[in-house]
């Protein structure tokens, strides 16, 4: 399977917990994105990464809330000190933004999430 | 109010029936995605488009820039299209996406 995984799946932790999710993209896709979805929402855009670098993050990440793409590949998102307000998917999706490619520059491939539960 | 719009929240069809579904947006956008989620969450991308027409099998979508609004169509409904449909635009220089809040589709054998 070539598209984008997420580790867990699943995810039931206690308030005040870390976690730490990890997104493994599409090989040779530049950019990872992060995003939180809330029963009954769409997705909200928290952060993304081009390479290694983390270029952009949503004032919804707060302090608590840290990500990494330390070689430009897979991805990790931890959560410190767990609410119960954290409950969610967590949606990972990564594209590739190398033009040319029947302009479907920087089309997003999303995995299957991460559903997290603080009890 | 939402930047990303979408009509109806819920949809229930009869199989065979032809099925629309509406998403208008206040932002200028440089693409708009029409995304499908199963229940358990995976999301797989149906469409992304700038302008005009495109269709996929028994799925069409379109633009209408100047109105800001977009149609996902299917044709001859199937119990298998029941899932979450998300309308999600990507604005200008900006690197996010926003998300409708999807719409929930069940078709009745």
């Amino acid at each position: 399977d070539t598209g984008v995984s997420q580790d867990p799946r699943h995810k039931i932790t206690k308030r005040g917990q870390n976690v730490t999710f990890r997104c493994d993209p599409i090989s040779e896709h530049n950019r990872l994105y992060w995003y939180r979805q809330t029963l009954g929402q769409g997705p909200e855009f928290l952060t993304y990464f081009q390479n290694e670098a983390q270029l952009e993050k949503s004032r919804l990440l707060s302090d608590r809330f840290s990500a990494e793409r330390p070689k430009g590949s897979f991805s990790t998102l931890e959560i410190q000190r767990t609410e119960q307000g954290d409950s969610a998917m967590y949606l990972c999706a990564s594209s590739d933004t190398k033009l040319g490619r029947q302009g479907r520059s920087n089309e997003q491939f999303f995995g299957p999430g991460t559903r997290l539960t603080v009890l | 109010k939402n930047e990303v719009e979408q009509s109806p929240q819920n949809l229930t069809a009869q199989e065979g029936e032809f099925i629309t579904i509406n998403c208008s947006y206040s932002v200028g956008i440089s693409a708009l995605h029409w995304l499908q989620q199963h229940p358990g969450g995976g999301i797989v991308s149906l469409f992304m488009l700038s302008s005009g027409k495109k269709k996929h099998g028994r799925l069409i979508a379109t633009i209408n820039i100047q109105e800001k609004h977009s149609s996902l169509h299917i044709t001859a409904s199937h119990p298998r299209d029941s899932a979450v449909y998300i309308c999600a635009v990507r604005s200008g220089n900006n690197n996010d996406m926003r998300f409708g809040a999807g719409t929930r589709l069940t078709v009745k054998p």
